[in-house]
Protein backbone atom coordinates (compact mmCIF):
# COMPACT_ATOMS: atom_id res chain seq x y z
CA UNK A 1 0.00 0.00 0.00
CA UNK A 2 0.95 3.73 -0.95
CA UNK A 3 1.54 6.09 2.08
CA UNK A 4 2.08 10.18 1.90
CA UNK A 5 3.38 11.43 4.38
CA UNK A 6 3.51 15.20 5.24
CA UNK A 7 5.90 16.26 8.14
CA UNK A 8 5.09 20.09 9.06
CA UNK A 9 1.55 20.43 10.55
CA UNK A 10 1.44 24.13 10.18
CA UNK A 11 3.80 27.00 8.38
CA UNK A 12 3.85 30.64 8.28
CA UNK A 13 5.37 32.99 5.49
CA UNK A 14 5.42 36.36 5.31
CA UNK A 15 3.86 37.95 1.67
CA UNK A 16 6.14 38.08 -1.06
CA UNK A 17 8.22 35.43 0.30
CA UNK A 18 9.51 32.02 -0.64
CA UNK A 19 8.47 28.81 1.41
CA UNK A 20 8.55 24.99 0.84
CA UNK A 21 6.18 21.97 2.09
CA UNK A 22 7.86 18.52 2.50
CA UNK A 23 6.09 15.52 1.24
CA UNK A 24 7.64 11.81 1.03
CA UNK A 25 6.27 8.95 -0.23
CA UNK A 26 6.03 5.15 -0.16
CA UNK A 27 5.46 2.74 -2.82
CA UNK A 28 7.17 -0.12 -4.73
CA UNK A 29 5.42 1.29 -8.01
CA UNK A 30 7.83 2.56 -11.14
CA UNK A 31 5.07 4.53 -12.56
CA UNK A 32 2.62 7.05 -11.28
CA UNK A 33 1.35 10.64 -10.38
CA UNK A 34 2.38 13.03 -7.91
CA UNK A 35 0.53 16.06 -7.19
CA UNK A 36 -0.01 18.73 -5.04
CA UNK A 37 -3.96 20.11 -3.86
CA UNK A 38 -5.22 23.33 -2.49
CA UNK A 39 -8.10 23.23 0.05
CA UNK A 40 -8.65 27.02 0.75
CA UNK A 41 -11.13 27.92 3.43
CA UNK A 42 -14.01 27.99 0.99
CA UNK A 43 -13.27 23.75 1.07
CA UNK A 44 -13.21 22.81 -2.59
CA UNK A 45 -10.03 20.81 -3.19
CA UNK A 46 -8.11 22.53 -6.26
CA UNK A 47 -4.91 21.26 -8.33
CA UNK A 48 -2.04 22.87 -7.88
CA UNK A 49 0.66 21.36 -9.80
CA UNK A 50 1.26 17.38 -11.21
CA UNK A 51 4.24 15.29 -11.46
CA UNK A 52 4.79 12.23 -13.75
CA UNK A 53 7.33 9.90 -11.69
CA UNK A 54 8.51 8.89 -15.47
CA UNK A 55 9.74 12.92 -15.83
CA UNK A 56 12.91 14.07 -14.51
CA UNK A 57 12.20 17.44 -15.49
CA UNK A 58 10.51 19.07 -11.97
CA UNK A 59 6.95 20.67 -13.10
CA UNK A 60 6.50 24.37 -12.66
CA UNK A 61 3.31 26.01 -12.60
CA UNK A 62 4.07 29.99 -12.48
CA UNK A 63 5.00 30.67 -9.19
CA UNK A 64 4.68 27.04 -8.02
CA UNK A 65 7.38 24.36 -8.82
CA UNK A 66 8.47 21.42 -7.31
CA UNK A 67 11.95 19.36 -6.46
CA UNK A 68 11.13 15.53 -7.04
CA UNK A 69 13.78 13.22 -6.09
CA UNK A 70 12.72 10.41 -6.81
CA UNK A 71 15.20 7.86 -5.73
CA UNK A 72 14.33 9.60 -2.19
CA UNK A 73 10.67 9.31 -2.68
CA UNK A 74 10.35 12.90 -2.30
CA UNK A 75 8.35 15.66 -3.51
CA UNK A 76 8.27 19.18 -2.11
CA UNK A 77 6.29 22.18 -3.68
CA UNK A 78 8.05 25.58 -3.41
CA UNK A 79 5.86 28.99 -3.63
CA UNK A 80 7.55 32.00 -4.61
CA UNK A 81 6.21 35.25 -4.34
CA UNK A 82 3.70 34.03 -1.69
CA UNK A 83 0.76 36.04 -1.65
CA UNK A 84 -2.36 35.85 1.11
CA UNK A 85 -4.37 34.05 -1.54
CA UNK A 86 -1.81 30.87 -1.10
CA UNK A 87 -3.52 30.18 2.37
CA UNK A 88 -4.87 27.20 2.77
CA UNK A 89 -3.85 23.30 3.77
CA UNK A 90 -1.74 21.85 1.10
CA UNK A 91 -2.19 18.05 0.41
CA UNK A 92 0.25 15.83 -1.40
CA UNK A 93 -1.28 12.89 -3.11
CA UNK A 94 -0.03 10.17 -5.11
CA UNK A 95 -1.73 8.20 -7.70
CA UNK A 96 -0.47 4.64 -9.20
CA UNK A 97 -0.17 5.18 -12.97
CA UNK A 98 -2.72 3.27 -15.05
CA UNK A 99 0.29 1.93 -17.61
CA UNK A 100 1.82 0.28 -13.87
CA UNK A 101 -0.45 -2.29 -14.36
CA UNK A 102 -1.66 -2.11 -10.53
CA UNK A 103 -5.49 -0.67 -11.97
CA UNK A 104 -5.90 1.47 -9.05
CA UNK A 105 -6.94 5.07 -9.67
CA UNK A 106 -7.09 6.10 -6.49
CA UNK A 107 -5.61 9.41 -5.19
CA UNK A 108 -3.84 8.64 -1.51
CA UNK A 109 -3.35 12.14 0.36
CA UNK A 110 -1.07 12.87 2.89
CA UNK A 111 -2.38 14.73 6.44
CA UNK A 112 -1.93 18.20 5.09
CA UNK A 113 0.06 21.27 6.23
CA UNK A 114 -1.94 24.54 7.18
CA UNK A 115 -0.23 27.05 5.16
CA UNK A 116 -0.15 30.90 6.20
CA UNK A 117 0.77 33.75 4.62
CA UNK A 118 1.72 36.76 6.47
CA UNK A 119 0.73 40.24 5.23
CA UNK B 1 -18.32 24.52 -17.75
CA UNK B 2 -20.01 23.07 -14.67
CA UNK B 3 -17.66 21.17 -12.09
CA UNK B 4 -18.66 18.40 -9.85
CA UNK B 5 -21.94 19.45 -8.03
CA UNK B 6 -22.34 18.05 -4.42
CA UNK B 7 -25.54 18.52 -2.43
CA UNK B 8 -26.14 19.06 0.38
CA UNK B 9 -23.59 21.72 0.94
CA UNK B 10 -24.46 21.58 4.58
CA UNK B 11 -26.52 18.48 6.82
CA UNK B 12 -27.28 18.55 10.27
CA UNK B 13 -29.19 15.78 11.63
CA UNK B 14 -29.69 13.24 14.35
CA UNK B 15 -28.22 10.49 15.31
CA UNK B 16 -29.87 7.50 14.00
CA UNK B 17 -31.32 9.54 10.97
CA UNK B 18 -31.15 8.49 7.41
CA UNK B 19 -28.76 10.91 5.34
CA UNK B 20 -28.30 11.04 1.73
CA UNK B 21 -25.07 12.84 -0.54
CA UNK B 22 -25.69 13.59 -3.92
CA UNK B 23 -23.16 14.48 -6.80
CA UNK B 24 -23.67 15.18 -10.31
CA UNK B 25 -20.00 14.21 -12.17
CA UNK B 26 -18.56 16.27 -14.89
CA UNK B 27 -20.30 15.27 -18.24
CA UNK B 28 -17.81 12.93 -19.89
CA UNK B 29 -15.90 11.47 -16.94
CA UNK B 30 -16.00 8.33 -16.36
CA UNK B 31 -14.64 7.82 -12.79
CA UNK B 32 -16.53 8.81 -9.74
CA UNK B 33 -14.91 9.36 -6.18
CA UNK B 34 -16.12 9.76 -2.73
CA UNK B 35 -14.01 10.99 -0.38
CA UNK B 36 -14.58 11.53 3.55
CA UNK B 37 -12.32 13.99 5.24
CA UNK B 38 -12.23 14.55 8.95
CA UNK B 39 -8.75 15.94 11.14
CA UNK B 40 -8.58 12.79 12.61
CA UNK B 41 -7.72 10.77 9.69
CA UNK B 42 -7.57 13.36 6.51
CA UNK B 43 -9.16 12.61 3.42
CA UNK B 44 -10.00 8.69 2.76
CA UNK B 45 -10.98 7.23 -0.20
CA UNK B 46 -14.47 5.39 0.65
CA UNK B 47 -15.43 4.11 -2.84
CA UNK B 48 -15.14 4.50 -6.79
CA UNK B 49 -16.87 3.55 -9.33
CA UNK B 50 -16.06 3.28 -13.44
CA UNK B 51 -18.81 3.28 -15.92
CA UNK B 52 -21.32 3.60 -12.83
CA UNK B 53 -20.06 0.26 -11.66
CA UNK B 54 -18.61 0.05 -8.13
CA UNK B 55 -14.83 -1.19 -8.35
CA UNK B 56 -13.32 -0.70 -4.82
CA UNK B 57 -15.76 0.04 -2.15
CA UNK B 58 -13.32 -1.50 0.57
CA UNK B 59 -13.02 2.12 2.10
CA UNK B 60 -16.61 1.96 3.40
CA UNK B 61 -16.47 2.22 7.00
CA UNK B 62 -19.38 -0.17 7.84
CA UNK B 63 -22.66 -1.73 6.61
CA UNK B 64 -24.41 1.68 7.40
CA UNK B 65 -22.24 3.26 4.20
CA UNK B 66 -23.92 2.40 0.80
CA UNK B 67 -23.65 3.85 -3.09
CA UNK B 68 -24.77 3.90 -5.41
CA UNK B 69 -25.14 5.45 -9.14
CA UNK B 70 -27.82 4.37 -11.20
CA UNK B 71 -26.62 6.36 -14.29
CA UNK B 72 -23.22 8.06 -15.42
CA UNK B 73 -24.88 11.93 -14.19
CA UNK B 74 -25.85 10.70 -10.52
CA UNK B 75 -24.21 9.17 -8.04
CA UNK B 76 -25.76 9.24 -3.91
CA UNK B 77 -23.74 8.09 -0.85
CA UNK B 78 -26.60 7.20 2.27
CA UNK B 79 -25.82 6.43 6.04
CA UNK B 80 -28.32 4.77 7.77
CA UNK B 81 -28.34 5.27 10.59
CA UNK B 82 -25.85 8.02 11.21
CA UNK B 83 -23.89 8.63 14.08
CA UNK B 84 -22.10 11.19 15.69
CA UNK B 85 -18.57 9.53 14.46
CA UNK B 86 -19.28 10.36 10.87
CA UNK B 87 -19.55 13.64 11.31
CA UNK B 88 -17.07 14.93 8.40
CA UNK B 89 -17.22 16.31 4.98
CA UNK B 90 -17.57 14.64 2.04
CA UNK B 91 -16.26 15.01 -0.89
CA UNK B 92 -17.32 13.76 -4.70
CA UNK B 93 -14.37 13.48 -7.31
CA UNK B 94 -14.42 12.95 -11.16
CA UNK B 95 -12.24 12.12 -13.60
CA UNK B 96 -12.06 11.17 -17.64
CA UNK B 97 -11.22 7.59 -18.34
CA UNK B 98 -8.47 6.64 -20.78
CA UNK B 99 -4.97 8.13 -20.76
CA UNK B 100 -5.26 11.03 -19.09
CA UNK B 101 -3.58 13.38 -16.47
CA UNK B 102 -4.69 11.20 -13.55
CA UNK B 103 -5.96 14.49 -12.19
CA UNK B 104 -9.21 14.57 -10.20
CA UNK B 105 -12.12 17.16 -9.99
CA UNK B 106 -13.64 18.05 -6.53
CA UNK B 107 -16.99 19.34 -5.34
CA UNK B 108 -17.19 21.59 -2.63
CA UNK B 109 -18.37 19.16 -0.43
CA UNK B 110 -21.33 17.89 1.94
CA UNK B 111 -19.99 19.02 5.16
CA UNK B 112 -22.13 16.31 7.74
CA UNK B 113 -22.93 17.01 11.06
CA UNK B 114 -24.41 14.18 13.41
CA UNK B 115 -25.49 15.34 16.93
Amino acid sequence: AQTVTQSQPEMSVQDAETVTLSCTYDTSENNYYLFWYKQPPSRQMILVIRQEAYKQQNATENRFSVNFQKAAKSFSLKISDSQLGDTAMYFCAFMTSAYSGAGSYQLTFGKGTKLSVIP
Amino acid sequence: DAGVIQSPRHEVTEMGQEVTLRCKPISGHDYLFWYRQTMMRGLELLIYFNNNVPIDDSGMPEDRFSAKMPNASFSTLKIQPSEPRDSAVYFCASRPGGANTGELFFGEGSRLTVL
